[in-house]
C-alpha cells in the first residue's frame, strides 16, 4: 500500500512564525502536492512537484515555499505565518506524469495560526 | 475543466448497496472520471476511476453511461465506515491539481 506520512496532525504557531510542514512516501512516486482544503472553498493545490529539486507553482503559492531536496520529501514552509494560513493541509503524491495517475493522500495537518 | 453535479447528501441501510450519482456533462474525451471519499478529519483516499469502460476494484464499482455524461459510484455492501463525503472529479490534463467541489456525504445507517 502506498503511505503518505505527515510530520504532525495538529500544529499551533503564532503569528509571523516560519513553519516547516514535512510530507513523505515511500513508493517511489514523482510527483508530489501541497494542497490546503477549508471548509467551502474545497480543496486548493498550493506548490507540486515533478522531481527532485523541481517545484511548480499552483493555484494559491503566495505566502507559501517548497522544497524537494529527496525524491521522498516534499517540504511546505510559511515563512511568515499568517492568520489566514489557518488550515487543514493535505500532501499527496502520485506515480507520474499522465491523465490517470491516482493521488494518494497524506492524513492532513491541521495548523492554527494565532 | 469539466464540472460535476452530484447530490449533496444521501443515506443508506447499512449492508445494502449504495449508489452515489454524478452529471459530468461537459466532459472531454480524454478526461477521465475518479472518485475519492473523505472520512471527517482524515486526507482524501482515492476510490476508483474510469475512462469509458465499467470499472470494478475492492472498493466499488464504476458505472459510466456511453454518452459519458454521467456516472454512478457502487458501494454493494455499504458499512458504517463508508460514511463519508464522496467527490466525483473529472481529471485536468497532464497529471497536475486536483480539485474537489462540495461531494456527496453519504451516510450509512444501522
Amino acid at each position: 500500500d502506498v503511505k503518505v506520512t505527515q510530520s504532525s496532525r495538529y500544529l499551533v504557531k503564532r503569528t509571523g512564525e516560519k513553519v516547516f510542514l514535512e510530507c513523505v512516501q515511500d513508493m517511489d512516486h514523482e510527483n508530489m502536492f501541497w494542497y490546503r482544503q477549508d471548509p467551502g472553498l474545497g480543496l486548493r493545490l498550493i506548490y507540486f512537484s515533478y522531481d527532485v529539486k523541481m517545484k511548480e507553482k499552483g493555484d494559491i503559492p503566495e505566502g507559501y515555499s517548497v522544497s524537494r531536496e529527496k525524491k521522498e520529501r516534499f517540504s511546505l514552509i510559511l515563512e511568515s505565518a499568517s492568520t489566514n494560513q489557518t488550515s487543514m493541509y493535505l500532501c499527496a503524491s502520485s506515480l507520474g506524469r499522465g491523465l490517470s495517475y491516482e493521488q494518494y493522500f497524506g492524513p492532513g495537518t491541521r495548523l492554527t495560526v494565532t | 475543466d469539466a464540472k460535476t453535479t452530484q447530490p449533496p447528501s444521501m443515506d443508506c441501510a447499512e449492508g445494502r448497496a449504495a449508489n452515489l450519482p454524478c452529471n459530468h456533462s461537459t466532459i472531454s474525451g480524454n478526461e477521465y472520471v475518479y472518485w475519492y471519499r473523505q472520512i471527517h478529519s482524515q486526507g482524501p483516499q482515492y476510490i476508483i476511476h474510469g475512462l469509458k469502460n465499467n470499472e470494478t476494484n475492492e472498493m466499488a464499482s464504476l458505472i459510466i453511461t456511453e454518452d459519458r455524461k454521467s456516472s454512478t459510484l457502487i458501494l454493494p455492501h455499504a458499512t458504517l465506515r463508508d460514511t463519508a463525503v464522496y467527490y466525483c472529479i473529472v481529471r485536468v490534463r497532464s497529471g497536475s491539481r486536483l480539485t474537489f467541489g462540495e461531494g456527496t456525504q453519504l451516510t450509512v445507517n444501522p
